[in-house]
């Protein structure tokens, strides 16, 4: 089975642009959630989607947002950039059943603001 | 709403020597357990995982935890680390009923000595 894939791996965007990451998760998963990981603060979930449906929701603002396609992929957006932003945003794929909730990630999209 | 906290958040240890790495979370509920690993470079993948049952829990690469319900802690164990166990390392937690999102610690990064 094919992993979990993450595109583009490298962007480098400016402050005030926005950007659209893409994942497609493992076949037969539907559920896909989104990680932003910066040093010393771990993974901070962004959101998780099932079926299209955004499920989980984190304490970012609403410059954060994504959907899921019915094939499951899934996009994540992120409008008027900030500095801060710039991070390593990991997707994962899952089953999304409450009784086994193993995450299986991606290699991540490095973001960089300048 | 749940939480994850990792007391060490960097480890040095010579080769041979034990490890062990703390986790604590903050849930009333049944919950579901998990340790993941980020190795230089590579993706966050699964290192083991607490659903139910036995409460010491067998990994990869000879990693084991303890789960044990009274004290809300899930440590994460090897009796001899190797240089190839550098690497960062992830406790996460979700609550079991309903879909709740998986909540990940801060992270512990283990630097082994040769």
């Amino acid at each position: 089975k094919a992993g979990v894939t993450q595109t583009p791996r490298y962007l480098i965007k400016t402050r005030g642009q926005q950007v659209t990451l893409s994942c497609s998760p493992i076949s037969g998963h539907r559920s896909v959630s989104w990680y932003q990981q910066t040093p010393g603060q771990g993974l901070q979930f962004l959101f998780e989607y099932f079926s299209e449906t955004q499920r989980n929701k984190g304490n970012f603002p609403g410059r954060f947002s994504g959907r899921q396609f019915s094939n499951s992929r899934s996009e994540m957006n992120v409008s008027t950039l900030e500095l801060g932003d710039s991070a390593l945003y990991l997707c994962a794929s899952g089953t999304g059943t409450s009784d086994n909730n193993e995450q299986f990630f991606g290699p991540g999209t490095r973001l960089t603001v300048l | 709403a749940q939480s994850v906290s990792q007391h060490n958040h960097h480890v040095i240890l010579s080769e041979a020597a034990s490890l062990e790495l703390g986790c604590n979370y903050s849930y009333g509920g049944t919950v579901n357990l998990f340790w993941y690993v980020q190795y230089p470079g590579q993706h966050l993948q699964l290192l083991l995982k607490y659903f139910s049952g036995d409460p010491l829990v067998k990994g990869i690469k000879g990693f084991e935890a303890e789960f044990i319900k009274s004290k809300f802690s899930f440590n994460l164990r090897k009796p001899s680390v190797q240089w190839s166990d550098t690497a960062e390392y992830f406790c996460a937690v979700n609550a079991r009923g309903g879909y709740q999102k998986v909540t990940f610690g801060i992270g512990t990064k283990l630097q082994v000595i040769p």
